[in-house]
Order: C-alpha cells, then structure tokens, then sequence
C-alpha cells in the first residue's frame, strides 16, 4: 500500500541552523509528494510539492527534492529562524486517480532556540 | 488563506449530542475530504466526496456522516458524542481534474467534548 515515514521529533535546534528533515514513502506508480506545515494553533498550510521525480519544491527557504531512486522527500532549510517552529507533515498523493486521498506521515515537531 | 472556509471555528458541546461541521471549499474545486487531528492519532482521513458523491471513505465512525451538496459545500454530522471524539477537524478541497492536484486545507473545527 500506500505510506509515508517521516523522522520523529520533537526537533530542537538553534537559530540559524541547517535543517533536515528525512521523508521516505512507499507508493505504487507516481505519486506526488508535498511537505505541509502546521503552525500553533493554526489549520494546515501547503509548503511545497513536487509532481515527478527530480522535481524540487521550494517555498520560504525551504526545498525538497523528489528522489525516486531513494523514495524520498526529505526537507532543507539552510538557515531556520524561530518563526520556523511548527509541525511539519510529509504527505503524498498516489498518482493512479485524480481524485485519491492525500496520505500524511505522522508529522515532526520542531522547535528553534533563538 | 488557503480558499476552504470551516465553521464554526471552536465548538464545545456535551457528551451524547449532536454537532455539525460545514465546509465551503475553494471555488471550483470539485473534492472535499475530511479529516480528523488528535493528539495521539495524527491526521486521520475520514471521508471524500467528488462532485456531491462518495468517492472513498476512511476511519469514520459509524456515529459519523457526511455529505456534498449541490453547491459543493459539504457537512459533517458527529452524533451521540463522546469525549474521545475531541479533536480538529479539517476540512480541505482539490479541483481534482487530473492528477497531482494540490489539496488546500481549512483552518480547521475545534471541536471540545466535555
């Protein structure tokens, strides 16, 4: 079936730190991929995607490049600032239906120190 | 502002009542789906509808229903409640004409059983 593993947290780093977060999916065909982020106490809101291998969604400083060799997806940010703190969500949509349910990770929590 | 407007924003209601959550999606998106967020369930999907039809349902409980109307705006109907129903429920919406479609989320229903 369809799933998504994302690094657990919480993550904790300091300002301006270099930020990885590791997404890897198991999917048939070719899904997209699509990494939300969740502010405190706010909704859902669309980060970045990716529709096809090699793409690299970039939104914010942040980027994802779609590795379909390694399933994938993992988040960067060079420089992370304090108002990064969030849960961020990995998420794909298989690619076999036009209308198919988006399939989540299990989120990771991070956390900046100025 | 992702364009899926939920109502009410926080609710708070007894146990063994009834609510009902509403969700207008994005102009001309023809999906809703819904979903629910728990402290130690994650996002769960619960149902989507495509152009006023079930398409696919998920973990939704039987005391649960939904539906699409004409207009597109959808409802979700929590009945005989109990206090582990509390949670955010997210509505969100996807044009669905093709694949790889972004799926935009609302802010969310707070949702308090007490």
């Amino acid at each position: 079936g369809n799933s998504v593993t994302q690094m657990e947290g919480p993550v904790t780093l300091s300002e301006e730190a270099f930020l990885t977060i590791n997404c890897t999916y198991t999917a048939t065909g070719y899904p997209s991929l699509f990494w939300y982020v969740q502010y405190p106490g706010e909704g859902l809101q669309l980060l970045l995607k990716a529709t096809k291998a090699d793409d690299k969604g970039s939104n914010k400083g942040f980027e994802a490049t779609y590795r379909k060799e390694t399933t994938s997806f993992h988040l960067e940010k060079g420089s992370v600032q304090v108002s990064d703190s969030a849960v961020y969500f990995c998420a794909l949509r298989p690619g076999y239906s036009s209308a198919s349910k988006i399939i989540f990770g299990s989120g990771t929590r991070l956390s900046i120190r100025p | 502002d992702s364009g899926v407007t939920q109502t009410p924003k926080h609710l708070i209601t007894a146990t063994g009542q009834r609510v009902t959550l509403r969700c207008s999606p994005r102009s001309g998106d023809l999906s809703v789906y819904w979903y629910q967020q728990s402290l130690d369930q994650g996002l769960q999907f619960l149902i989507q509808y495509y152009n006023g039809e079930e398409r696919a349902k998920g973990n939704i409980l039987e005391r649960f229903s939904a539906q699409q109307f004409p207009d597109l705006h959808s409802e979700l109907n929590l009945s005989s409640l109990e206090l582990g129903d509390s949670a955010l429920y997210f509505c969100a919406s996807s044009v669905d004409r093709g694949g790889g479609n972004t799926i935009y989320f609302g802010e969310g229903s707070w949702l308090t059983v007490v």
